[in-house]
């Protein structure tokens, strides 16, 4: 089974661009999540699809950061325009179902970095 | 305001011994707990997790425990191998916005090093 894929591993943009992150879940897995990691501290939700739909988008940071998910396949997370607290590592991870204690399986994160 | 902590950074452990990691937290409305290992470069895996109406649950060489009364969890590894030299996340799940979804809180991570 393939595991949880992101793209790019790594990215560095300049403070006022945009940058597109894509998650594909693991196939079968209605929700998806993402989790950001700021440089020394620690993994934070942002937000939670069921589906096509979300779920819960209340760790998203500010309306510079947008979420989609086409079909209820891949996901995107577009932070237009970067600032520099922006940079860090974004994972994704997805299940089968919504309960904490199975235990998501993540992907291995886009590291960002913006200067 | 931090509701999971991992006080220990780092800890450093002899092949063969037994490794001690903790965890504290703050909100009793977690329903569970969880410990994810994560190797340089990757996400983190899921390991091992506890209910909050147990006190122990055990897999392997590795086994978590509750206190509830004391906010602290703990995660055992014995025997300790090399192998095992990785960050470990504790997180705790629960429900907190009206939207209804879990969602995890993860503490700082401890680096975990084993020494051959």
């Amino acid at each position: 089974e393939a595991g949880v894929t992101q793209f790019p591993s790594h990215s560095v943009i300049e403070k006022g661009q945009t940058v597109t992150l894509r998650c594909d879940p693991i196939s079968g897995h209605d929700n998806l999540y993402w989790y950001r990691r700021v440089m020394g501290k620690e993994i934070k939700f942002l937000l939670h699809f069921v589906k096509e739909s979300k779920q819960d988008e209340s760790g998203m940071p500010n309306n510079r950061f947008l979420a989609e998910r086409t079909g209820g396949t891949y996901s995107t997370l577009k932070v237009q325009p970067a600032e520099l607290e922006d940079s860090g590592v974004y994972f994704c991870a997805s299940s089968q179902v919504d309960r904490g204690r199975y235990g998501y399986t993540f992907g291995s994160g886009t590291r960002l970095t913006v200067v | 305001d931090q509701q999971v902590k991992q006080n220990s950074p780092s800890l450093s452990v002899q092949e063969g011994r037994i490794s001690i990691l903790n965890c504290d937290y703050t909100n009793s409305m977690f329903d569970y707990f969880l410990w994810y290992k994560k190797y340089p470069a990757e996400g983190p895996t899921f390991l091992i997790s506890i209910s909050s109406i147990k006190d122990k649950n055990e897999d392997g060489r590795f086994t978590v425990f509750l206190n509830k009364s004391a906010k602290h969890l703990s995660l055992h590894i014995v025997p300790s191998q090399p192998g095992d030299s990785a960050v470990y996340f504790c997180a705790a799940s629960g429900i907190w916005s009206g939207a209804g979804s879990y969602q995890l809180t993860f503490g700082k991570g401890t680096k975990l090093s084993v020494i051959p």
